[in-house]
């Protein structure tokens, strides 16, 4: 099946500093969303992208669609403590969700102390 | 306020017997999903339903089974017969089959 590789897998972040983590896949992608999860919530939608090359930013995150449709990146600027958690790209193939998207392993924002 | 609840927040169970997760949403969502999470793992999808009265099997459906009598609703049972039912289960919806999904706050399930 479809796979998802999601880089990298954890990370420690300082305040202030700018974030980045990205997203591949093994085939071409449709559809890109971002999701956050804090400890023992559900994941909430950060960013939806659409098109290849497109350019997406919600307050500080910026989120790009690779413009050959295998990747996906997204960028957290001037990193806040609130910023831990776990980040998740999902991608689907084709423009329907459902059961066709599928999830990366997440990425673990840790605070630096 | 408008959203997916998911209830109970923990729950235990020993092993060999059935237990249902909670799922409801008041969005007025066609498409609603079950996922279960696992450390270091992608979400994985059990069963999804795109309608009233219609679901289908997902990715990992062995050993769990749902149903869907009201539009608001989409509970999950897992069964005896799942073999590693310890997990994270994670119930979303959306508004329709091509939209993005809106996630519940999850059930953390523990068998012992």
């Amino acid at each position: 099946g479809q796979q998802l590789n999601q880089s990298p897998q954890s990370m420690f972040i300082q305040e202030g500093e700018d974030v980045s983590m990205n997203c591949t896949s093994s085939s071409i992608f449709n559809t890109w969303l971002w999701y956050k999860q804090d400890p023992g919530e559900g994941p909430v939608l950060l960013i939806a992208l659409y098109k290849a090359g497109e350019l997406t930013s919600n307050g500080r995150l910026t989120a790009q669609f690779g413009i050959t449709r295998k990747d996906s990146f997204l960028n957290i600027s001037a990193s806040i403590p609130s910023d831990v958690g776990i980040y998740f790209c999902a991608g689907a193939p084709r423009m329907e969700y459902g059961n066709k998207l599928v999830f990366g392993a997440g990425t673990i924002l840790r605070v630096k102390s | 306020d408008g959203g997916i609840t998911q209830s109970p927040k923990y729950l235990f169970r020993k092993e060999g017997q059935n237990v249902t997760l909670s799922c409801e949403q008041n969005l007025n969502h066609d498409a609603m999903y079950w996922y279960r999470q696992d450390p270091g793992q992608g979400l994985r999808l059990i069963y999804y339903s795109q309608i009233v009265n219609d679901f289908q099997k997902g990715d990992i459906a062995e050993g769990y089974s749902v149903s869907r009598e009201k539009k608001e609703s989409f509970p999950l049972t897992v069964t005896s017969a799942q073999k590693n039912p310890t997990a994270f289960y994670l119930c979303a919806s959306s508004r329709s089959y091509n939209s993005p999904l809106h996630f519940g706050n999850g059930t953390r399930l523990t068998v012992t």
